[in-house]
């Protein structure tokens, strides 16, 4: 069965500043791999996946992750953050293919300083 | 990509009713599962559902409590019986589509007084 683990509850940084969110996935078969935000009291919009083709995603609002299989890491950045990024993230794992469940992680809060 | 048409939105409910929830795709899909996000927390898989068999539930749901019914490849139903505090919650139907990934309905968020 797969899973995500992601670092941090709460990450801060000022405006301006690299965001970096930590994704760590455990796998049994090649992942496919998925980044979520969610605004206070809506739904779930995607901000980027990886289904197996190139490493580097590039995703909206200017987010990016990368995928490492040495590291089993999926971690997201973004080099500018804005006020307007200050959200729930959510790290998600499926084992490829549209008929398999995908599994969330804890998420981590973004808190952008101005 | 698809899109999930869901309701209601939100319901206040009182304790040992029960609700249902509705989740209307545009294109047919073989598998539509269920979350429930607590006040606060991560979503957690209910169960996926297969039209034409019975639905397959995570540790931790049954389907007395969350019986889901599928009747075509374009529509699912969750209720949520004999409602508690506890089952105050977000839930969440969401489909696959080859090619695009997966897709959220915009949740049900569910209160119980």
């Amino acid at each position: 069965a797969q899973s995500v683990t992601q670092l941090g509850s709460h990450v801060s940084v000022s405006e301006g500043a690299l965001v970096l969110l930590r994704c760590n996935y455990s796998s049994s078969v090649p992942p496919y791999l998925f980044w979520y935000v969610q605004y206070p009291n809506q739904g779930l919009q995607l901000l980027l996946k990886y289904t197996s083709a190139a490493t580097l995603v590039k995703g909206i609002n200017g987010f990016e992750a990368e995928f490492k299989k040495s590291e089993t890491s999926f971690h997201l950045t973004k080099p500018s953050a804005h006020m307007s990024d200050a959200a729930e993230y959510f790290c998600a794992v499926s084992d490829g293919g549209n008929n398999n469940d995908m599994r969330f992680g804890a998420g981590t809060r973004l808190t952008v300083k101005p | 990509s698809a899109v999930i048409s869901q309701k209601p939105s939100r319901d206040i409910c009182q304790r040992g009713t029960s609700l249902t929830i509705q989740c209307q795709v545009d294109s047919q899909v073989t598998m539509m599962f269920w979350y429930r996000q607590q006040p606060g927390q991560s979503l957690t898989l209910i169960a996926t559902a297969n039209q034409g068999s019975e639905a397959t539930y995570e540790s931790g749901f049954v389907i007395d409590k969350f019986p889901i019914s599928r009747p075509n490849l374009t529509f699912s139903t969750l209720t949520v019986s004999n409602l508690s505090p506890e089952d105050s919650s977000i839930y969440l139907c969401s489909v696959g589509i080859q090619g695009y990934g997966y897709t959220f309905g915009s949740g049900t968020r569910l209160t119980v007084v």
